[in-house]
């Protein structure tokens, strides 16, 4: 199968840290990505982790754990532009790529 | 600055017609895609292309067509034979496979009179 599952919607406080997670069917994964997209425009990537492990950027960082399928997204000091969706996609080789249903994220002041 | 551009933002058909969706890309980027958001669903693959002359279907290409006669260009038509083609449709482009990430246009909402 090509399941992959990420929470429906979160809310969090401005300031505040929240963790999206995520997991995959772990047969034909290739590398994960994950994209922010606000309301009504284009995703725009955010990262991809191909090793296991924390990649940092800035006030967002994404983990992998390829034996257990599931990943994260870490959102840290949280402003009000935040809110978005987060989707979660995983690369099946190829011109192949997997997504989630996305995770809509309230900030609240 | 480069980009991709996707008109129009919002469209309307009417039963038996068909329609078409612009993008444009001038990221010298060899590959395009094609795919459909819904509501609580991931995006959906329609139609993809490695290079020009090109394209391959994806995992819902019927009622929907596609050409890719310039690189920078990958029109997608909406056929009537699309029974449920109300969605929110989104372009992309990459430099090359899927390990590339992909850069999306605005989109197009598709909406039937």
């Amino acid at each position: 199968g090509q399941n992959i599952d990420q929470p429906t919607e979160m809310t969090a406080t401005e300031g505040a840290i929240v963790q999206i997670n995520c997991t995959y069917q772990t047969s034909g994964f290739n590398g994960l990505f994950w994209y922010q997209q606000h309301a009504g425009e284009a995703p725009t990537f955010l990262s991809y982790n191909v090793l296991d492990g924390l990649e940092e950027k800035g006030r967002f960082s994404s983990f992998l754990s390829r034996s257990k399928g599931y990943s994260y997204l870490l959102l840290k000091e949280l402003q009000m532009k935040d809110s978005a969706s987060y989707l979660c996609c995983y690369w099946a080789g190829g011109f192949k790529t997997i997504f989630g249903a996305g995770t809509r994220l309230f900030v609240k002041a | 600055d480069g980009g991709i551009t996707q008109s129009p933002k919002y469209l309307f058909r009417k039963e038996g017609q068909n329609v078409t969706l612009s993008c444009e890309q001038n990221l010298n980027h060899d590959a395009m895609y094609w795919y459909r958001q819904d509501p609580g669903q991931g995006l959906r693959l329609i139609y993809y292309s490695q290079i020009v002359n090109d394209f391959q279907k994806g995992d819902i290409a019927e009622g929907y067509s596609v050409s890719r006669e310039k690189k920078e260009s990958f029109p997608l038509t909406v056929t009537s034979a699309q029974k449920n083609p109300t969605a929110f449709y989104l372009c992309a482009s990459s430099i090359g496979q899927g390990r590339q990430p992909q850069h999306f246009g605005d989109g197009t909402r598709l909406s039937i009179l």
